[in-house]
């Protein structure tokens, strides 16, 4: 079946400008997660949905990053006012339980780059 | 908090060499173990994992031991071979109701022929 799916794959935006980007979740996976992946930082957790709502932001670097998850299905992050410093690969995860034993599946990964 | 620690890349190694990648974490409770491989061009995909103490977790050659005693899930694999290059994170999940990952730092290993 189909995987985890993120768009757009490449994103080059200027400093100060807004950028989104979209997950689709494996069809039916309640639990959703977001990551992020940089040079200096690592593989970081961002965010975790269950259904719609996001019992844990915890990861969120500023303000100035938000997401939102509609119909228990598709997210979006959002990056406001982008900074150089944003620029890393934002990974989207689904399982279809957030216990801590499952499997998480992840898409391929949306590269921003911010000039 | 919760952390994982893994061995500084790159590892080079010759075919049919033996590896093992050290990976050591720092958490509370009981956590799941977890080895995650990124192959180059391609996204973060399971590799094996272990839910409790004692488990040995094992895929395509690969295995890791969850050692609570050691608090260590070292990744070995008796004989690599080039389509094995790729970058390896282990990582767990914690006592969170949450599921997320913590992830070490990730090890690129490169298999010459």
């Amino acid at each position: 079946g189909a995987g985890v799916s993120q768009s757009p794959s490449n994103k080059v935006t200027e400093k100060g400008k807004d950028v989104e980007l979209r997950c689709d979740p494996i069809s039916g996976h309640t639990a959703l997660y977001w990551y992020r992946q940089s040079l200096g930082q690592g593989l970081e957790f961002l965010i975790y949905f269950q259904g719609n709502s996001a019992p844990d932001k915890s990861g969120l670097p500023s303000d100035r990053f938000s997401a939102e998850r509609t119909g228990g299905s598709v997210s979006t992050l959002t990056i406001q006012r982008t900074q150089q410093e944003d620029s890393a690969v934002y990974l989207c995860a689904s399982t279809n339980s957030a216990i801590r034993q499952e499997t998480q599946y992840f898409g391929p990964g949306t590269r921003l780059l911010v000039l | 908090g919760n952390s994982v620690t893994q061995m500084e890349g790159p590892v080079t190694l010759s075919e049919e060499a033996f590896l093992t990648i050290n990976c050591t974490y720092t958490a509370t409770g009981y956590p799941s173990l977890f080895w995650y491989v990124q192959y180059p061009g391609e996204g973060l995909q399971l590799l094996l994992k272990a839910t409790k103490a004692d488990d040995k977790g094992s895929n395509k050659g690969f295995e890791a031991t969850y050692r609570k005693e050691t608090t260590s899930f070292h990744l070995e694999k008796g004989s690599v071979q080039v389509s094995d290059s790729a970058v390896y994170f282990c990582a767990l999940t914690g006592s969170s109701n949450t599921g997320k990952l913590i992830f070490g730092q990730g090890t690129t290993l490169q298999v010459k022929p």
